[in-house]
C-alpha cells in the first residue's frame, strides 16, 4: 500500500513567492497533521484535520501560513508571501482513530529553501 | 522549561555496545508515549510506543517513571544499522491525537 504522498520533494524559491506544499494521506486515514522540522526548533506541529475538518492550528506561526483539506484525500500547506525564515523540512503525516496511541505515518516530507 | 527535553548528543558507541537515552516532558497530564526513530534525511517512524509497565522490543527496551516525568531508551547490543536519531514524542493532553517531538538523540554506531 502506498504510504502518505508529498510534493513537492525539494521546492526552492525567492522570498516573496508563493509556496504550496501537497500531501495525499493514507487512504481510511482520519486525522492528517502538518509539521515544519528545523535544527533550532526541531519538528513542530503546525495544524491538524480530523474528517477534513481543521481542529488546531495554534502552531501556525502567522497569516501568511494557511492550509486546506478540501477532501479526505488530499491536504494544502500554503505560504504567502514566502520569507528566508520559511526554509525548512515540511512533514505530513496521517494517522486512524481517535486514540493517542494511534502511530502516525509521515510522508518523506518536502525539503523548502526560501532565497 | 521545554515541554520535551532531550539531550541532543551526539552518542558515538562501538557496535556490541549498550546505551541509553534519556527524555523528560514537562506535561503531567501526557497520557502517551513514544519512541520514533528518523534517519538522515529522512521521515521519522514509530520504533515502539511507552507503556505505564515499560515494555522490550528484541534489543529495545523503553521505560516511563510518571512520577518524575522522565521517559528512557535502552539499546543493547547496537548494530551499525541503529545509527539514527530518536525523538521523545508525548501526547498533547487536551488536543486527542496531536503529539509533541522531542529535538531527538543522535546516536552513531562504528565498527
Amino acid at each position: 500500500d502506498a504510504g502518505v504522498i508529498q510534493s513537492p520533494r525539494h521546492e526552492v524559491t525567492e522570498m516573496g513567492q508563493e509556496v504550496t506544499l501537497r500531501c495525499k494521506p493514507i487512504s481510511g486515514h482520519d486525522y492528517l497533521f502538518w509539521y515544519r522540522q528545523t535544527m533550532m526548533r526541531g519538528l513542530e506541529l503546525l495544524i491538524y484535520f480530523n474528517n477534513n475538518v481543521p481542529i488546531d492550528d495554534s502552531g501556525m506561526p502567522e497569516d501568511r501560513f494557511s492550509a486546506k483539506m478540501p477532501n479526505a484525500s488530499f491536504s494544502t500547506l500554503k505560504i504567502q508571501p514566502s520569507e528566508p525564515r520559511d526554509s525548512a523540512v515540511y512533514f505530513c503525516a496521517s494517522s486512524f482513530g481517535f486514540s493517542s496511541y494511534n502511530e502516525q505515518f509521515f510522508g518523506p516530507g518536502t525539503r523548502l529553501t526560501v532565497l | 522549561r521545554k515541554e520535551v527535553e532531550q539531550d541532543p548528543g551526539p552518542f558515538n558507541v562501538p557496535e556490541g555496545a549498550t546505551v541509553a537515552f534519556n527524555c523528560t516532558y514537562s506535561n503531567s497530564a501526557s497520557q502517551s508515549f513514544f519512541w520514533y526513530r528518523q534517519d538522515c534525511r529522512k521521515e521519522p517512524k514509530l520504533l515502539m510506543s511507552v507503556y505505564s509497565s515499560g515494555n522490550e522490543d528484541g534489543r529495545f527496551t523503553a521505560q516511563l517513571n510518571r512520577a518524575s516525568q522522565y521517559i528512557s531508551l535502552l539499546i543493547r547490543d547496537s548494530k551499525l544499522s541503529d545509527s539514527a536519531t530518536y525523538l521523545c514524542v508525548v501526547n498533547i493532553p487536551q488536543a486527542g491525537t496531536a503529539l509533541i517531538f522531542g529535538k531527538g538523540t543522535t546516536l552513531s554506531v562504528s565498527s
